[in-house]
């Protein structure tokens, strides 16, 4: 069974430093990955996804990179901003025909003023 | 940007009612999914529907719930008789004709409280 596990739990950083936030998976036959950021009481916005054929994706300060052999990932954003405070999540799609995503518990980020 | 639109924000019940929960997905999208998460806890896939039939449940969707598209735009989620642990936030998502290439569309979702 896939699981999905997140670390840091949550991260608290003063705004212009560059992070990184990670994810592993236990099994590696995946389909795709994708981060996902969520705002309180709001709905998930999907930031980067990563074919599994693939090793980075990139989207502006963004940029995620997969092993999936190691079964990890992680999203490195640059220069952060008070406004990429929010919960971000990893989830992964299997291999093999299944519509599910298997999500992570998130990161939960503040960037400070 | 296009929106994948959920009605209400916060539904409150009493154990035992039915609930409906209502999704308005993006217009050009065919894949349609429910996904929810209890308090604390991580996202959840419950059920994804693909040319008005249910294509995968999880074990979580069980005979309490059902799907359906009555009118080509409109989705919903219906729980016949609800419990305490039905309590939880439920995320509408769908995607476009190309499955697994695609990003998946959220909802903001609906607030379930279950008294």
């Amino acid at each position: 069974k896939q699981e999905v596990t997140q670390i840091p739990a949550a991260l608290s950083v003063p705004e212009g430093e560059n992070l990184v936030l990670n994810c592993s998976f236990t099994d590696s036959a995946i389909y795709n990955l994708q981060w996902f950021r969520q705002d309180p009481g709001k709905g998930l916005t999907s930031l980067l996804l990563i074919q599994s054929s693939q090793r980075e994706q990139t989207s502006g300060r963004l940029n995620a990179s997969l092993d999936k052999s190691s079964g990890r990932s992680t999203l490195y954003i640059a220069a952060s901003q008070p406004g990429d405070s929010a919960t971000y999540l990893c989830a992964v799609r299997p291999q093999g025909g299944s519509e599910k995503l298997v999500f992570g518990k998130g990161t939960k980020l503040t960037v400070n003023p | 940007e296009p929106e994948v639109t959920q009605t209400p924000s916060h539904q409150v019940t009493q154990m035992g009612q039915e609930v409906i929960l209502r999704c308005v997905p993006i217009s050009n999208h065919l894949y349609f999914y429910w996904y929810r998460q209890i308090l604390g806890q991580k996202v959840e896939f419950l059920v994804s529907f693909y040319n008005n039939e249910i294509s995968e449940k999880s074990e979580i969707f069980d005979d309490q719930f059902s799907v359906e598209r009555p009118d080509g735009s409109n989705f919903t989620l219906k729980i016949r008789s609800t419990k305490l642990e039905d309590s939880a936030m439920y995320f509408c998502a769908s995607i476009p004709t190309d499955r697994r290439g695609e990003k998946l569309f959220f909802g903001s979702g609906t607030q379930l409280s279950v008294l």
